[in-house]
């Protein structure tokens, strides 16, 4: 059980695009997600909290109009990096909550992003 | 806000041979989550571990919240248990989860 799933798990841009990446709980409700970014050999470093049906939380220093965060449901949350730069290449990770034991959080396998 | 810090930051291990991960934190907290994240990326869920000490095979983790530390340990390592072990702590009520710095560890054969 609490199994999460992102999609894409790896993708290549050219600069200037958009790219959507999608979370999703598979066996369970998520009442809470969490999207992380992760630079190589670094530790993760929470970008926004999700609530469904609710505008997302942002921490300080991440620019909410770069990196939208939609949650539609309670099922599925999604991360769309906008106009995409090579400073955006990184890993994303997604978690979610509901799963388990109050905030115990299960992650789902990442994406990597490379913006050309 | 609070600090977590792991240690050592690396570790190399001969397979078989036993190990002991700490993680410290600054302040008192409501939760705090071992895991470990596999040479792909994916982090698995090791131990929800607020306090006491719980055991699953050859891992076991201890935390003492009165004194603001968790220790994992890895008994006859193998191989398979190379990769990052983070400890990450929740505290007050926004679920956020405060992650260390991890441990690097290798197994060699």
């Amino acid at each position: 059980g609490a199994v999460v799933s992102q999609h894409p798990s790896w993708v290549i841009c050219k600069s200037g695009t958009s790219v959507k990446i999608e979370c999703r709980s598979l066996d369970f409700q998520a009442t809470t997600m969490f999207w992380y970014r992760q630079f190589p050999k670094q530790s993760l470093m929470l970008m926004a909290t999700s609530n469904e049906g609710s505008k997302a939380t942002y921490e300080q220093g991440v620019e909410k109009d770069k990196f939208l965060i939609n949650h539609a449901s309670l099922t599925l949350s999604t991360l769309t990096v906008t106009s995409a730069h090579p400073e955006d290449s990184s890993f994303y990770i997604c978690s979610a909550e509901g799963g388990g034991r109050w905030n115990e959080q299960f992650f789902g396998p990442g994406t990597r992003l490379t913006v050309l | 806000g609070i600090q977590v810090e792991q240690s050592p930051p690396d570790l190399i291990l001969q397979e078989g041979a036993n190990s002991t991960l700490r993680c410290n934190f600054s302040d008192s907290v409501n939760n705090l989550q071992w895991f470990h994240q596999n040479p792909w990326g994916q982090l698995i869920n090791l131990f929800y571990i607020p306090s006491g000490t719980k055991q699953n095979g050859r891992l076991s983790a201890t935390t003492v919240a009165t004194e603001r530390y968790s220790l994992l340990y890895i008994s006859s390592s193998q191989t398979t248990d190379s990769g990052v072990y983070f400890c990450a702590v929740l505290t007050g009520n926004t679920g956020k989860l405060i992650f260390g710095q991890g441990t690097t560890l290798q197994v060699k054969p």
